[in-house]
């Protein structure tokens, strides 16, 4: 089973409003991404998580705070977001960090922000 | 500097033709693989294939194959009896063993219509 999940699927929301995107797989990874997708273009990497310690964090600006609270789950909380921060956000997973491991990704939380 | 090259932003094929789908790479190291992904409409990246530089043979997974030409750098996906459900984007990636942290690089994509 090759299954990361993201919710909610759709999310719309104001300048002041704070919000989270949360991702969850259950195959025993152990690293886990976000990634920001704009349409046509390919995926952005934004943050990049291993054995639940932030390893990359792509200058990603501070309105976007991601958090792991254990090896299953990766949440990203966001504050004070822009519209130009309207976006599909994509959330994947690895064994590690290898290079021969495939990131799944999840289906993704497709973000307005008004 | 791009390390993915998709020089194809939009391919139309018919029903049940074969497709190929072009990317080449730019890398100096000799350790890295290449990863195809298929991106549908409803946004979901979906791992195609995989090649790793070593690999003595070309990937083949189901209908999709890679020809794989190191010394080109290239490493074009082949779609066989293309279906109307292989209309999607398709990304072509590189991860590079001496860089950071098993780092993907993404090409452009190439935004592939199959007609009935």
């Amino acid at each position: 089973d090759t299954e990361v999940t993201q919710t909610p699927k759709h999310l719309v929301m104001g300048m002041t409003n704070k919000k989270s995107l949360k991702c969850e797989q259950h195959m025993g990874h152990r690293a886990m991404y976000w990634y920001k997708q704009k349409a046509k273009k390919p995926p952005e990497l934004m943050f990049v998580y291993s054995y639940e310690k932030l390893s990359i964090n792509e200058s990603v600006p501070s309105r976007f705070s991601p958090e792991c609270p254990n090896s299953s789950l990766l949440n990203l909380h966001l504050h004070a977001l822009q519209p130009e921060d309207s976006a599909l956000y994509l959330c994947a997973s690895s064994q590690e960090l290898e290079p021969r491991d495939t990131q799944y990704f999840g289906p993704g939380t497709r973000l307005t922000v008004l | 500097a791009q390390k993915i090259t998709q020089t194809q932003p939009g391919m139309f094929v018919q029903e049940k033709e074969a497709v190929t789908l072009d990317c080449t790479y730019d890398t100096s190291d000799p350790s890295y693989g290449l990863f195809w992904y298929k991106q549908p409409s409803s946004g979901e990246m979906i791992f195609l294939i995989y090649q790793g530089s070593y690999d003595q043979q070309n990937a083949t997974e189901g209908r999709y194959s890679l020809n794989f030409q190191k010394a080109r750098k290239s490493a074009n996906l082949v779609i066989s009896a293309s279906q109307l459900g292989d209309s999607a984007m398709y990304f072509c990636a590189i991860k590079i063993w001496g860089s950071t942290l098993g780092r993907l690089y993404f090409g452009r994509g190439t935004q592939l219509t199959v007609w009935p």
